[in-house]
């Protein structure tokens, strides 16, 4: 199927760094989402992206986040600082359209030590 | 607000049996209904989605997944499987108003004995 990209696979940070995570999405998609997993547990949101706007957002995404899909290259998740609790495997996605099925990518694997 | 439960949390069957995971759900409206699966390390698979027409919807490798309105579920079948079927499946549903927010199960995680 249609692949999505993230870089780096792996990142591991002191508390209170900064970190930008990179998701290369499916090329024709618009809409755009981070999903965030800590070890064993569900898949939980974190935020949808379309037109260059924060569609929706969870109580998970904190001040400390911010996505940006700057002139159709990387969507990038960017947290600072960051906190322990971010650690955690964050999850790319994208899909052509609203509720057209969600194509994800292999996950950025974050420890904030 | 959408919910979904996927009451079993591990499943084991043998190579070539059948196997059914199940997945609840509940809201009032309409509802998108998908099946991902995650092997050990990697990212979702989708397998199949469900909006509307034939509840019985068939996915890759043989998955299937029936949608039921009065049992509000949807639950995934394969006749036969195999070992490489062993992963974690996970469910969800996204509201029909929503921008495409997936909301996930739990997760039910199928094992395969030879």
């Amino acid at each position: 199927g249609p692949k999505v990209l993230q870089i780096p696979s792996h990142q591991i940070i002191d508390m209170g760094q900064m970190v930008t995570l990179n998701c290369d999405p499916v090329s024709n998609h618009l809409y755009f989402y981070w999903y965030k997993q800590i070890l064993g547990q569900q898949m939980e949101f974190l935020v949808n992206f379309y037109n260059g706007k924060v569609m929706e957002k969870s109580k998970l995404f904190k001040d400390q986040f911010s996505v940006e899909r700057p002139d159709g290259s990387y969507f990038t998740l960017k947290i600072q600082p960051t906190a322990l609790e971010d650690s955690a495997v964050y999850f790319c996605a994208s899909s052509l359209q609203n509720q057209d099925t969600q194509y994800f990518g292999p996950g950025t694997r974050l420890l904030v030590l | 607000t959408q919910t979904v439960s996927q009451s079993d949390a591990h499943v084991t069957v043998f190579e070539g049996d059948s196997v059914e995971l199940r997945c609840n759900y509940s809201y009032g409206g309409s509802i998108y209904l998908s099946w991902y699966i995650q092997h050990h390390g990697h990212g979702l698979q989708f397998l199949l989605k469900y909006y509307s027409g034939n509840p019985v919807v068939q996915g890759v490798n043989g998955f299937e997944a029936e949608f039921s309105k009065s049992d509000s579920s949807f639950h995934l079948r394969k006749a036969s499987v195999h070992w490489s079927d062993s992963a974690v499946y996970f469910c969800a549903v996204s509201a029909g108003y929503n921008q495409g927010k997936l909301i996930f199960g739990q997760g039910t995680k199928l094992s395969i004995k030879p």
